[in-house]
């Protein structure tokens, strides 16, 4: 079955950075455009970014342009968020999600993985 | 930025009601619509992608409670017969333009 597990969150300070990756199992990932989606606490939900199938394509949400970077391993089913210049505002819950751009649905999410920025 | 007004914010039905959510959104965005039930500490999980339940757009192993219809600007989330276990927090996706964006969600509890 889709299983999409993430990890990498944890604590960290204003101006810090972290590493989020998301393991995929369970579908052909490299045939699938791959999102990164934000939850913060008690609030609603915040698409960040994509990627698409073969890396060509990138996008972001203006609130992390130029401080986040997605990338993806197809050999090794995986996705990363390069999180820099972290800020009060970018604690979330992050989920890794499968689809997810222009035309293209969210169709399956993973359990996520709390990112919590304070000093 | 394509806002989702989505409404009611909250609400509380008994079992076997009739339950319906909607989601305007502010510029036409065809049918690239989608809604997800989320229950608490846990992931969305998709419901409906575009727009309708037809056969095609209703996820696999979806209850057929669950329907959407819509297009353009204006789409409808029902339930035809809540049950306990549809106690969670629904929202809706547009997937048309960038940024992707989502409704404020709809808080839908037990009376």
């Amino acid at each position: 079955q889709v299983q999409l597990v993430e990890s990498g969150g944890g604590l960290v300070k204003p101006g810090g950075s972290l590493r989020l990756s998301c393991a995929a199992s369970g579908f052909s990932f490299s045939d699938y455009y791959m999102s990164w989606i934000r939850q913060a606490p008690g609030k609603g939900l915040e698409w960040i970014s994509y990627i698409s199938s073969s890396s060509v394509d990138t996008k972001y949400a203006d609130s992390v342009k130029g401080r986040f970077t997605i990338s993806r391993n197809n050999a090794k089913y995986s996705l990363s968020l390069q999180m820099n210049s972290l800020r009060a505002e970018d604690t979330a819950v992050y989920y890794c999600a499968r689809g997810g751009a222009e035309t293209l649905p969210t169709d399956f999410w993973g359990q996520g993985t709390v990112v919590t920025v304070s000093s | 930025d394509i806002q989702m007004t989505q409404s009611p914010s909250s609400l509380s039905a008994s079992v076997g009601d009739r339950v319906t959510i909607t989601c305007q959104a502010s510029q036409a965005i065809g049918n690239y619509l989608s809604w997800y039930q989320q229950k608490p500490g846990k992931a969305p999980k998709l419901l409906i992608y575009d727009a309708s339940d037809s056969a095609s757009n209703l996820e696999i192993g979806v209850p057929s409670r669950f329907s959407g219809s819509g297009s353009g600007t204006d789409f409808t989330f029902t339930i035809s017969s809540l049950q306990p276990e549809d106690v969670a927090t629904y929202y809706c996706q547009q997937y048309d333009n960038l940024p992707l964006t989502f409704g404020g969600g709809t808080k839908v509890e037990i009376k």
